[in-house]
């Protein structure tokens, strides 16, 4: 199985400061045979399902605003919010769909400072 | 708008059975992978199973395979979970989620249900 490692666990960042969540594959989810990240970033708000931020590691799902970005490739992958909304206050998970049992990163909780 | 409804949970003894089902609207239903997702409440977020468009390909997590069973009806816009010899552990929110992408078991999920609540406890 793919494990997936956040880091940190939690961060507490000021309002219209920018928010780094790190994520660390097992392995590898490139697709060497289209040249894509099987991965992708989920935001979870207290009591709500988790909705999907980016995919391929980089691709904005439509209507999240582009303060949200992905990057990284192979097993290094980063979430950054460029300037931190009171309404991005949330759990955020990381995701692969690159092999069977799909796997979540522990989750990345981001407070306001 | 595009939308998933779970239902069919509730407390169960160990041992018992479930049947999860989730109505979908709003988009072409047939033309998408669906999934089970589960998640112990505070915790983190746990695959259970997907399903193909036709049904044809479907995969398990370890920990339920052989006691769950994914299906899906495309007349009916429906998934289901039916969910066998239940333990403990398998208490939890379960979300049912669509696909991003047609066809493809790719692009992560791109709209989930709010999830139905299965209790297992004496």
């Amino acid at each position: 199985d793919i494990v997936l490692t956040q880091s940190p666990d939690s961060l507490a960042v000021s309002l219209g400061e920018r928010a780094t969540i790190n994520c660390k594959s097992s392995q590898s989810v490139l697709y060497s045979s289209n040249n894509k990240n099987y991965f992708a970033w989920y935001q979870q708000k207290p009591g709500q399902p988790p909705k999907l931020l980016i995919y391929w590691a980089s691709t904005r799902e439509s209507g999240v605003p582009d303060r949200f970005s992905g990057s990284g490739s192979g097993t290094d992958f980063t979430l950054t919010i460029s300037s931190l909304q009171a309404e991005d206050v949330a759990i955020y998970y990381c995701h692969q769909y690159y092999s069977i049992p799909w796997t979540f990163g522990q989750g990345t909780k981001v407070e306001i400072k | 708008q595009v939308q998933l409804v779970e239902s069919g949970g509730g407390l169960v003894e160990p041992g018992g059975s479930l049947r999860l089902s989730c109505a979908a609207s709003g988009f072409t239903f047939s033309d998408y992978y669906l999934t089970w997702i589960r998640q112990v409440p505070g915790k983190g977020l746990e695959w259970v199973s997907y399903i193909s468009v036709s049904g044809t390909n479907i995969y398990y997590a370890d920990s339920v395979k052989g006691r769950f069973t994914i299906s899906r009806d495309n007349a009916r816009n429906s998934l289901y979970l039916q969910m066998n010899s239940l333990r403990a552990e398998d208490t939890a929110l379960y979300y049912c989620a669509k696909g991003n992408i047609a066809s493809l078991p790719s692009g992560g999920m791109d709209v989930w249900g709010q999830g139905t609540t299965v209790t297992v406890s004496s």
